[in-house]
């Protein structure tokens, strides 16, 4: 079965903090996929990358930066933490097929 | 602007019945469809899918329709039962996206006993 693990369940930080969310996959997937989900817009892309040291903006890429340094690692960095994005951040990884497989999200609260 | 359109944020339905959840999109290109399906505190889980060069797919109580002259699919779940209440997602894809999926905002379906 595809794993994907998130680095933590529940998350609170405070206003203007540097965030960190790992991801890591054992599946040796090329994609891997950060979202953000919030009541009433459903999943939104924030960034994807197809591959080490790539990556590719996606629908709602302001405020957030990736890093992917080993395939099977997939970082999302929130620069400096506002309370807009406090939401639920889910990562995904897949081969190159269309189905995607997903962590358990981190819920991130900003104070 | 939204691709992928599910425009019932909840449906009810008794336990044994069909549920029926619907999902429209507006991009032409899009050529690969999915459904998942996301419990409350967990990451969505992949359920079904379905390439346009099919109209319809089954596995086991759930089958997908797609009508691809009116950019519609549909998920059938038959016979409901209480634990598939859960919020479900549309999603959609282009062939030359690099995998990317366009997500529906989701559809909360509750299965009465």
């Amino acid at each position: 079965d595809v794993k994907v693990t998130q680095s933590s369940r529940y998350l609170v930080k405070r206003t203007g903090e540097k965030v960190f969310l790992e991801c890591v996959q054992d599946m040796d997937h090329e994609n891997m996929f950060w979202y953000r989900q919030d009541p009433g817009l459903g999943l939104r892309l924030i960034y994807f990358s197809y591959d080490v040291k790539m990556k590719e903006k996606g629908d709602i890429p302001e405020g957030y930066s990736v890093s992917r340094e080993k395939k099977e690692r997939f970082s999302l960095i929130l620069e400096s933490a506002s309370t807009n994005q406090t939401s639920m951040y889910l990562c995904a990884s897949s081969d190159n097929t269309d189905t995607q497989y997903f962590g358990p999200g981190t819920r991130l609260t900003v104070l | 602007d939204q691709q992928v359109k599910q425009n019932s944020p909840s449906l009810s339905v008794q336990e044994g019945r069909i549920s029926i959840l619907n999902c429209d999109y507006t991009n032409s290109m899009f050529d690969y469809f999915l459904w998942y399906k996301k419990y409350p505190a967990e990451g969505p889980t992949f359920l079904i899918s379905i390439s346009s060069i099919k109209d319809k797919n089954e596995d086991g109580r759930f089958t997908v329709f797609l009508n691809k002259s009116a950019k519609h699919l549909s998920l059938h779940i038959v016979p409901s039962q209480p634990g598939d209440s859960a919020v479900y997602f549309c999603a959609a894809s282009r062939g030359n996206s690099g995998y990317a999926l366009n997500f529906g905002k989701g559809t909360s379906l509750l299965v009465t006993p």
